[in-house]
């Protein structure tokens, strides 16, 4: 079956500090993964997706096959990366996500 | 880009009562799910709703208890049948735009006393 763990429920960074967050994954196939982000008060939204492999607002994430694992980095965190982010897998590439249970990221000004 | 709207954005609910869940979105879409989530828990899928015909649930999830419609390509509905305070939760519509991106509406809060 498949899976998705965050381990950190949750996660307090310095403003300027480098953050990653953490995404780990068990699936069969070929995986399709993602990072969603809430911030507060606003609605659930697709932060990055690694097939697109770009930075979004200053994040990357690289798929580890080998690790089995899709990992969320930015080189130096700002105050509006406060919100909970979701890593998500797609199943069979058939547009159902599996989400993990999320991280709530705080930086510290 | 999809706008999705969910109506109601809350409410507070009796057990054994049941709720209707709606949701509009801006443009015609293929593919709108129905997700749950649950007070400390993550987004589980409840079911696809799909367009003309019969919605297809997950595992552990039933017509019975979540009917759905999705009369046409803009509106889907969802409802919480003979609700416990097991069903308190956030239930999101979501759909999918060109491009694969999903897109998801605001959430309705459910509280069951």
């Amino acid at each position: 079956a498949q899976r998705v763990t965050q381990p950190e429920k949750l996660l307090s960074v310095f403003k300027g500090a480098p953050v990653e967050l953490k995404c780990n994954y068990s699936y069969s196939g070929s995986p399709e993964l993602f990072w969603y982000v809430q911030y507060s008060r606003q609605r659930l939204q697709l932060l990055l997706r690694h097939i697109s492999r770009e930075s979004i607002k200053g994040f990357t994430a690289d798929l580890n096959k080998g690790e089995t694992s899709f990992h969320l980095k930015k080189p130096f965190a700002q105050e509006e990366d406060s919100a909970m982010y979701y890593c998500a897998l797609d199943n069979f590439g058939n547009e159902k996500l599996t989400f993990g249970t999320g991280t709530r990221l705080t930086i510290i000004p | 880009s999809a706008v999705i709207s969910q109506k109601p954005s809350r409410d507070i609910c009796q057990r054994g009562t049941s709720l209707t869940i709606q949701c509009q979105v801006d443009s015609q879409v293929t593919m709108m799910f129905w997700y749950r989530q649950q007070p400390g828990q993550s987004l589980t899928l409840i079911a696809t709703a799909n367009q003309g015909s019969e919605a297809t649930y997950e595992s552990g999830f039933v017509i019975d208890k979540f009917p759905i419609s999705r009369p046409n390509l803009t509106f889907s509905t969802l409802t919480v049948s003979n609700m416990s305070p097991e069903d308190s939760s956030i239930y999101l519509c979501s759909v999918t735009a060109t491009g694969g991106e999903l897109f998801f509406g605001e959430g309705s809060r459910l509280t069951v006393l």
